[in-house]
């Protein structure tokens, strides 16, 4: 694998469900970052992590709860969510959370509450 | 807060054409990104300028950090059918000890036809 991976790539849940997405890096970066992209709007910062701290969270609901167990991989856990949540969940990482501000996005996962 | 105004929102074109936009910041950048997306995709990195004034090429595509440094044009020449897709833009400001934090435009579409 090459890049930045991520798993499942589509998700359908029920407003009730728990379910985790997952983000896997294979450039030696360590900073990692999730991101939220709704139709028509730009893309939306969620949360940084460098070195495995978070850094950021932009006020992001609490039914969001985001992992970094180390410098490869991120995950996003998920649990009661609004059909409002419904969108596409990128996951980008960096060489440095203070770098020179290039990303690298992974292919999203479509998520649908229903 | 920080916005990045790209226009145009939409393009229509033939094949061959050439294309420009651009993205204007009411606040300055020290780095300038253009990523490409297609549908049901991440975003890829196209171009990086990390200077005021600075032309860069990637093939067929042509970037420029606006002298002023609130601004950046991408150009894409002789347009083939696989240019479609959604280019945004995007700005980071690097200011000690804050995170790699990227300011994204809100997309031109491509449409390029054959």
């Amino acid at each position: 694998e090459t890049g930045v991976t991520q798993t499942p790539r589509h998700l359908v849940m029920g407003m009730t469900n728990k379910k985790s997405l997952k983000c896997e890096q294979h450039l030696g970066h360590n900073a990692m970052y999730w991101y939220k992209q709704s139709a028509k709007k730009p893309l939306e910062l969620m949360f940084v992590y460098s070195l495995e701290e978070r850094v950021e969270n932009n006020s992001v609901p609490s039914r969001f709860s985001p992992e970094c167990p180390n410098s490869s991989h991120l995950f996003l856990h998920l649990h009661t969510l609004q059909p409002e949540d419904s969108a596409l969940y990128l996951c980008a990482s960096s060489q440095d959370q203070r770098g020179a501000g290039e990303q690298y996005f992974g292919p999203g996962t479509r998520l649908t509450v229903t | 807060g920080q916005q990045l105004n790209q226009s145009p929102q939409s393009m229509f074109i033939q094949e061959g054409e050439d294309v420009s936009m651009n993205c204007t910041s009411s606040s300055i950048f020290n780095t300038w990104l253009w990523y490409k997306q297609d549908p049901g995709e991440g975003p890829v990195l196209l171009i990086a300028l990390y200077k005021a004034g600075e032309l860069t090429s990637n093939g067929r595509l042509t970037a420029q950090f606006g002298i002023t440094r609130k601004d950046s044009f991408l150009n894409i020449s002789a347009s083939i059918p696989s240019d479609v897709g959604i280019y945004f833009c995007a700005g980071h400001l690097h200011y000690g000890g804050a995170t790699n934090k990227l300011i994204f435009g809100t997309g031109t579409l491509l449409a390029v036809q054959p």
